[in-house]
C-alpha cells in the first residue's frame, strides 16, 4: 500500500535557527496537504500544495511539491517557541477512489529552545 | 462557525466491552474521516464518510465500523475491545466539493482499554 515517510523524526533547534522537515512518498500524489499538532492538541490544516512544483508561503514558513509529485518539504525560517509542535504531511493517492484516505507521514516532532 | 466535535472525550473500557464515539462536522461539511492516533502508529485512516456512504476505508479489522446520519453526524464502533485499541480517534470533516479539500480535525476522544 502506499506509504509516506517523513523525515527526521525529532528535531531540536535554538530560538531563531531555520527547520526544514521532508516528506516522500512511495506513489505519486495528487495532492498533499500539511498539519500541525501542538502538544496535546489535535491536527490543525495548514497548507494543500496541488500543482507539480509548486511552492507556497504562509509568512516564515514554505512549503513545496516536488516535481514529481512524489515529495514535499516544509521550511520554517528563524524559528519561535510558538513553532513547537509536531508538523504531518499528509498525501492523497493520485487515480483511482482515494476519496477522504489520506495517508500521513510519521510526523516531525520540533522543540524550539529560547 | 463552530468547529468538529467530538463525544466523549475519554473513555476507559476493559477488554471485550464495546464502544461508541460521536463526530459532528462543521456545519455544512458531508464529508467525516476517523483516524487512529497512537505514539507508535501514527496517525492512520480508519474510513471515510461521505452522505451516508462509507467511500473508503483503511486496514483495521472488522471491529472497527462507522456510519454517517443524514444530519452528517457520524459514529464509530470498536466492538471485542483489545488492549491495542487504547489510542486517541479522531474525526475530521471536509467539505469534499471534489477530491482535493482540507480537513478540520476535532479534538479526538481518548480511549484507554484495560
Amino acid at each position: 500500500g502506499q506509504q509516506v515517510m517523513q523525515i527526521p523524526q525529532y528535531q531540536h533547534v535554538q530560538e531563531g535557527e531555520d527547520f526544514t522537515t521532508y516528506c516522500n512518498s512511495s506513489t505519486t500524489l495528487s495532492n498533499i496537504q500539511w498539519y500541525k499538532q501542538r502538544p496535546g492538541g489535535h491536527p490543525v490544516f495548514l497548507i494543500q500544495l496541488v500543482k507539480s512544483g509548486e511552492v507556497k508561503k504562509q509568512k516564515r514558513l514554505t512549503f513545496q511539491f516536488g516535481e514529481a509529485k512524489k515529495n514535499s518539504s516544509l521550511h520554517i525560517t528563524a524559528t519561535q517557541t510558538t513553532d513547537v509542535g509536531t508538523y504531518f504531511c499528509a498525501g492523497l493517492r493520485a487515480g483511482g477512489t482515494s476519496y477522504g484516505k489520506l495517508t500521513f507521514g510519521q510526523g516531525t516532532i520540533l522543540t524550539v529552545h529560547p | 462557525k463552530a468547529g468538529v466535535t467530538q463525544t466523549p472525550r475519554y473513555l476507559i473500557k476493559t477488554r471485550g466491552q464495546q464502544v461508541t464515539l460521536s463526530c459532528s462536522p462543521i456545519s455544512g461539511h458531508r464529508s467525516v474521516s476517523w483516524y487512529q492516533q497512537t505514539p507508535g502508529q501514527g496517525l492512520q485512516f480508519l474510513f471515510e464518510y461521505f452522505s451516508e456512504t462509507q467511500r473508503n476505508k483503511g486496514n483495521f479489522p472488522g471491529r472497527f465500523s462507522g456510519r454517517q446520519f443524514s444530519n452528517s453526524r457520524s459514529e464509530m464502533n470498536v466492538s471485542t475491545l483489545e488492549l491495542g485499541d487504547s489510542a486517541l480517534y479522531l474525526c475530521a470533516s471536509s467539505l469534499a466539493t471534489s477530491k482535493v479539500y482540507e480537513q478540520y480535525f476535532g479534538p479526538g476522544t481518548r480511549l484507554t482499554v484495560t
